[in-house]
């Protein structure tokens, strides 16, 4: 199965700043994921990386927020710009694995972030 | 992808079998089911996977029903570290995280 190292594992930001959060798998993966999962609730997809594109967005999510970058398979990051109290979140990494004949998903252990 | 609806909250004594729930009545022909689990807020752990035929591995088994339309996590034998939150989806990557089930083992 993939290892994935997520980095920091946590933060305490200010208001106004951004935070570039590092994910480093250790092996080649070709769909790379960010999620964000707020207090108290379930895991929301941010976007999907893939290793020379643009990332692809989901609803409610934009790249002037949350600009992603994926300049190898085995490496992505997530930038949470011009962060509020609101971006306070756990944010996870996850990638697909298709060892054997079907896919698997595996998350880092994620970014505690807390914004004052 | 197909949406999956799960209890929120289960107990189940230490030692005894777990058996989890989970909904899943628009999945489609060639869409796998996925269970995940998050303890304290860690990333989600994979359990196991399954597309019409039972399964098993090392940590818990999946018995998806003939239609397919719903499915049960067994852990045959709970322990307190089991205690956390059970995610029921369907296919990988791009999957709608519903609320889960918390499960609480007790002593």
């Amino acid at each position: 199965s993939a290892v994935i190292s997520q980095k920091p594992s946590r933060d305490i930001c200010q208001r106004g700043t951004s935070l570039t959060i590092q994910c480093q798998v250790d092996s080649q993966v070709t769909m790379m994921f960010w999620y964000r999962q707020q207090p108290g609730q379930s895991l929301t997809l941010i976007a999907t990386a893939n290793q020379g594109s643009e990332a692809t967005y989901e609803s409610g999510f934009v790249i002037d927020k949350f600009p992603i970058s994926r300049p190898n398979l085995t490496f992505s990051t997530l930038t949470v710009s011009n962060m509020s109290p609101e971006d306070s979140s756990i944010y996870l990494c996850s990638v697909e694995d298709w060892t054997g004949s079907n896919e698997k998903l595996f998350f880092g252990s994620g970014t505690q972030l807390s914004v004052l | 992808d197909a949406k999956t609806t799960q209890p929120p909250s289960m107990d189940c004594a230490e030692g005894r079998a777990a058996n989890l729930p989970c909904n899943h009545s628009t999945i489609s022909g060639n869409e796998y089911v996925y269970w995940y689990r998050q303890i304290h807020s860690q990333g989600p752990q994979y359990i196991i996977h399954g597309l019409k035929n039972n399964e098993t591995n090392e940590m818990a088994s999946l018995i998806i029903t003939e239609d397919r339309k719903s499915s049960t996590l067994i852990l045959p034998h709970a322990t307190l570290r089991d205690t956390a939150v059970y995610y029921c989806i369907v296919n990988a990557g791009k999957s709608t995280f519903g609320d889960g089930t918390t499960l609480t083992v007790k002593p």
